[in-house]
C-alpha cells in the first residue's frame, strides 16, 4: 500500500507571507489531486496533476507535480486569512486502482 | 450540477444506541460512493465504498455498517455504538475509484 506523508503537519504564519508545503511518496503516484477543507466541512477539490513536472496555477496558490511522480508542492503567494485550512494530498494508487489521503497540513493565516 | 447531501449535520448518541446516517446524491448515475471517518491527526479513514446498488466493500472490520438501497443513497448504520465511534464522517462520491472524490458537509458523531 502506498503511503502519502505531508509536511509540514502544522503551519501558522502572519498574512501576507509565502508559504509551502509539500507531500511525499517513495511511490509513483498516476495522478496527485489537493483539497482544502474548513472546519465543520467536507475537503473541497483544488486541483488535480496528472503529468510528471506539471504545475498548475489557482489564482494565488501553485501547485506542482514532481518529475517523477512521487512528490507534489503548494505553493501559496501572500497568504490571506481565507487560506486557513487543512490542506489534504490524495493519490491514486495504482495497484489498487483508489484514491489514498496523506493526512493533511493544518494552515493557519494570522490576520 | 452534482450535488451532495448528508445528514444530520451534528448527532449526539448514547453508547449503546443504533446508529443511521444517510448520503444522497443528485445530478449523476451510478456514482462510486464513500464513507470516510476522520479523526484529529490521522486523516481521512475509509470506511465503505459502492460501486453500485446492493455492492459494499468493507475497508476496516468494525461495529459499522454500510448499505445502498438505491442508485444514490448510501447509509451507514451500527446496531450498538460504542464510545470509539465519535468522529467526523463524511461522505464522498466519484464517476469512478480513479477519479477526484466530492464530499458531503460532513456528521459529527458525539457518543456519550
Amino acid at each position: 500500500t502506498q503511503l502519502l506523508e505531508q509536511s509540514p503537519q502544522f503551519l501558522s504564519i502572519q498574512e501576507g507571507e509565502n508559504l509551502t508545503v509539500y507531500c511525499n511518496s517513495s511511490s509513483v503516484f498516476s495522478s496527485l489531486q489537493w483539497y482544502r477543507q474548513e472546519p465543520g466541512e467536507g475537503p473541497v477539490l483544488l486541483v488535480t496533476v496528472v503529468t510528471g513536472g506539471e504545475v498548475k496555477k489557482l489564482k494565488r496558490l501553485t501547485f506542482q507535480f514532481g518529475d517523477a511522480r512521487k512528490d507534489s508542492s503548494l505553493h501559496i503567494t501572500a497568504a490571506q486569512p481565507g487560506d486557513t485550512g487543512l490542506y489534504l494530498c490524495a493519490g491514486l494508487d495504482r495497484g489498487d486502482d483508489k484514491i489514498i489521503f496523506g493526512k493533511g497540513t493544518r494552515l493557519h493565516i494570522l490576520p | 450540477s452534482q450535488t451532495i447531501h448528508q445528514w444530520p449535520a451534528t448527532l449526539v448518541q448514547p453508547v449503546g444506541s443504533p446508529l443511521s446516517l444517510e448520503c444522497t446524491v443528485e445530478g449523476t448515475s451510478n456514482p462510486n460512493l464513500y464513507w470516510y471517518r476522520q479523526a484529529a491527526g490521522r486523516g481521512l479513514q475509509l470506511l465503505f465504498y459502492s460501486v453500485g446498488i446492493g455492492q459494499i466493500s468493507s475497508e476496516v472490520p468494525q461495529n459499522l455498517s454500510a448499505s445502498r438501497p438505491q442508485d444514490r443513497q448510501f447509509i451507514l448504520s451500527s446496531k450498538k455504538l460504542l464510545l470509539s465511534d465519535s468522529g467526523f464522517y463524511l461522505c464522498a462520491w466519484g464517476t469512478a475509484s480513479n477519479q477526484p472524490q466530492h464530499f458531503g458537509d460532513g456528521t459529527r458523531l458525539s457518543i456519550l
